[in-house]
């Protein structure tokens, strides 16, 4: 069965480093994909990075990379240089199909995340 | 600015009433989605739509209607036979291109109490 798990449910970092938010997947579709989304108090959830199984290259968006590793099964966030406004929460999911060929997106529980100064 | 918005902010719904969710979207997105968020919980689907008049249920659609009667909109009501409302419910939306990658915009939420 398809399953995320984001095995920190709280992290803290200093202001300027670098952190690591852990993201595990468990899938037997060979074409999949991975998100990472970030909910700040306010609610609502904004998309960060995306990263294909197919994907030869580790995505990157601007201080945000993922480091995909598909034999170990897992997709995890780094931040650079983090900054206050990156407190918030953090959510990994996957994109599948399922027996019937319907596309599906399963997420994980989240991380939160605090920066401080 | 493009993007999705939500009514009201805060919804309290009584014993036996049905009560409806608004979400408006002018990213002239095809998809649209409903979620509902519970404390320690990840997202769970509730409904989509891929086009106007046209619905499907997702993973916990049972106390819920919808309806997408224009491209724009997607209304859910939370009816008195679900028994457990209370909790985050956000609305999304994506284009549909067909390769899996589509990122989901979502408005700001709507937090559902029982009185």
């Amino acid at each position: 069965a398809q399953k995320i798990t984001q095995t920190q449910p709280g992290m803290f970092v200093q202001e300027k480093e670098a952190v690591t938010l852990d993201c595990t997947y468990d899938t037997s579709d060979p074409s999949y994909g991975l998100f990472w989304y970030k909910q700040p108090s306010s609610g609502e959830m904004i998309f960060l990075i995306y990263q294909g199984s197919y994907d030869q290259q580790n995505a990157t968006e601007g201080r945000y990379s993922l480091n995909f590793q598909k034999a170990r099964k897992s997709a995890n966030l780094v931040i650079s240089a983090s900054q206050l406004g990156d407190s918030a929460m953090y959510f990994c999911a996957m994109r599948y199909y399922n027996a019937g060929n319907n596309r599906k997106l399963i997420w994980g529980l989240g991380t939160s995340l605090a920066v401080n100064p | 600015d493009g993007g999705i918005t939500q009514s009201p902010k805060y919804l309290f719904r009584k014993e036996g009433q049905n009560v409806t969710l608004s979400c408006e979207q002018n990213l002239n997105h095809d998809a649209m989605y409903w979620y509902r968020q519970d404390p320690g919980q990840g997202l769970r689907l509730i409904y989509y739509s891929q086009i106007v008049n046209d619905f499907q249920k997702g993973d916990i659609a049972e106390g819920y209607s919808v309806s997408r009667e224009k491209k724009e909109s997607f209304p859910l009501t939370v009816t008195s036979a679900q028994k457990n409302p209370t909790a985050f419910y956000l609305c999304a939306s994506s284009i549909l291109r067909g390769k899996g990658d589509e990122k989901l915009f979502f408005g700001s939420g709507t937090q559902l109490s029982v009185l």
